[in-house]
Parts: C-alpha cells; sequence; structure tokens
C-alpha cells in the first residue's frame, strides 16, 4: 500500500523559506510515476503547486513558478518542496501527492498545516 | 492555463435526493477530468478519473459523465456520508487545476 508522509515546520518566518519533505513507502519512486506537492489554505480550494518525475524533470504552476523548488532523492525516496519569500497568503495545508496513470491524485499524504507568522 | 469552473459553489439536499454537480473547463481536455471528495480535516479521495471511470471501492451511487469541456458527477442517492465537498481537476499538458468545489450540505 502506496502511503505518503508530509513533514516540515509548522510555522515560517514572512519572507523566509518554507520546506517540506514528503517520505513515500510501500512505493519505489523510481518505478516510475509523476509525484505532487497540493496546498488549501483554511476555508479554501485545493492548488495544484508543482509535479515532479523520479528523473527530477519538474512542472510548476504557473503562479507559484518563481518561488517554488522541487526536487527529488531517490535514495531516500522522498520528495520535497521549498517556497521561498512566503506571506501570509502561503499559509494552507500543504499536501503531497502521487500522480495516477491518468494524470490525477490516487495516493494522498495526511496534509500538513504551515502557517507563516511573526 | 486551461481553468475549470465547478458549479453550484454549494447545494442543500436530503438523505436519498439524486445530485448533480458541473465542472467546465476552458477548453477541450480530453477527458483527463478527476473528481475528489473531500471532508473536514481530511485529504481529498479519489472517486472518478478520466471522466468516468469509478475508483475501486468507490459506491456505485457516484457515476461521472461528459466530454470535451463540460463534465458532470451525479451521486444517485444521497447517503449520510455523501455530506461533504467534491473538488473537480483537469489535466493538460503537465498542468494541473482544481475546480473551487461543490460544498453539499444537509436540508
Amino acid at each position: 500500500q502506496v502511503q505518503l508522509q508530509e513533514s516540515g515546520p509548522g510555522l515560517v518566518e514572512p519572507s523566509e523559506t518554507l520546506s517540506l519533505t514528503c517520505a513515500v513507502s510501500g512505493y519505489s519512486i523510481t518505478r516510475g510515476y509523476y509525484w505532487g506537492w497540493i496546498r488549501q489554505p483554511p476555508g479554501r480550494g485545493l492548488e495544484w503547486i508543482g509535479t515532479i518525475y523520479h528523473s527530477g524533470t519538474t512542472y510548476y504552476n504557473m503562479s507559484l513558478k518563481s518561488r517554488v523548488t522541487i526536487a527529488v532523492d531517490t535514495s531516500k525516496n522522498q520528495f520535497s518542496l521549498r517556497l521561498s519569500s512566503v506571506t501570509a497568503a502561503d499559509t494552507a495545508v500543504y499536501y503531497c501527492a502521487r500522480v495516477g496513470q491518468w494524470w490525477y491524485f490516487d495516493y494522498w499524504g495526511q496534509g500538513t498545516l504551515v502557517t507563516v507568522s511573526s | 492555463d486551461v481553468q475549470v469552473t465547478q458549479s453550484p459553489s454549494a447545494l442543500s439536499a436530503s438523505v436519498g435526493d439524486r445530485v448533480t454537480f458541473t465542472c467546465r473547463a476552458s477548453q477541450s481536455i480530453n477527458n483527463l477530468l478527476a473528481w475528489y471528495q473531500q471532508k473536514p480535516g481530511k485529504a481529498p479521495k479519489l472517486l472518478i478519473y478520466k471522466a468516468s471511470t469509478l475508483e475501486s471501492g468507490v459506491p456505485s451511487r457516484f457515476s461521472g459523465s461528459g466530454s470535451g469541456t463540460e463534465f458532470t458527477l451525479t451521486i444517485s442517492s444521497l447517503q449520510p456520508d455523501d455530506f461533504a465537498t467534491y473538488y473537480c481537476q483537469q489535466y493538460n499538458n503537465y498542468l494541473w487545476t482544481f475546480g473551487q468545489g461543490t460544498k453539499v450540505e444537509i436540508k
């Protein structure tokens, strides 16, 4: 059974960089599939942040592209998210997920709340 | 980028009702549309993919249809466990977009 688990600081100061890791178990990232990050501000809808392939190829939401970096660490079977120059608008629950065969998100982490505040 | 618009944003319904939600894409997306159910404090759960394929384990009262730019999710007989928020999601050319969501509330 594929499982994903997000981890990282729950509080980030404005203008700093948000960093999260998604640990994958039950499936080797190197076997294929794409892996993504999605976020959800409190009380609002879902926003796709970006996606990465095990080769390291990345695709980003154009509205966030200048601030986002997604990387993969196949040796640890995990991938990561970095979002720079954060503001209060970046406060959200951040989810990691696997992209299924037909480009949907089939396995999700439980989500982690990141609050941007001083 | 392809935009998706969901309607309605919320609806009130009773147990046993047939309910339908709509998702419209700003351009044709080759049926690469998925539907998710989300309950408070939980991650979204995949219901339907490729517009009309039911994910394994999802009750058959859920169905998806549509093509091109207009898609629908139907719950044939609303059950107490179905009160939640539903999102559509499209994929096109390595870009993903979610709809704004439809919240289903108890009438």
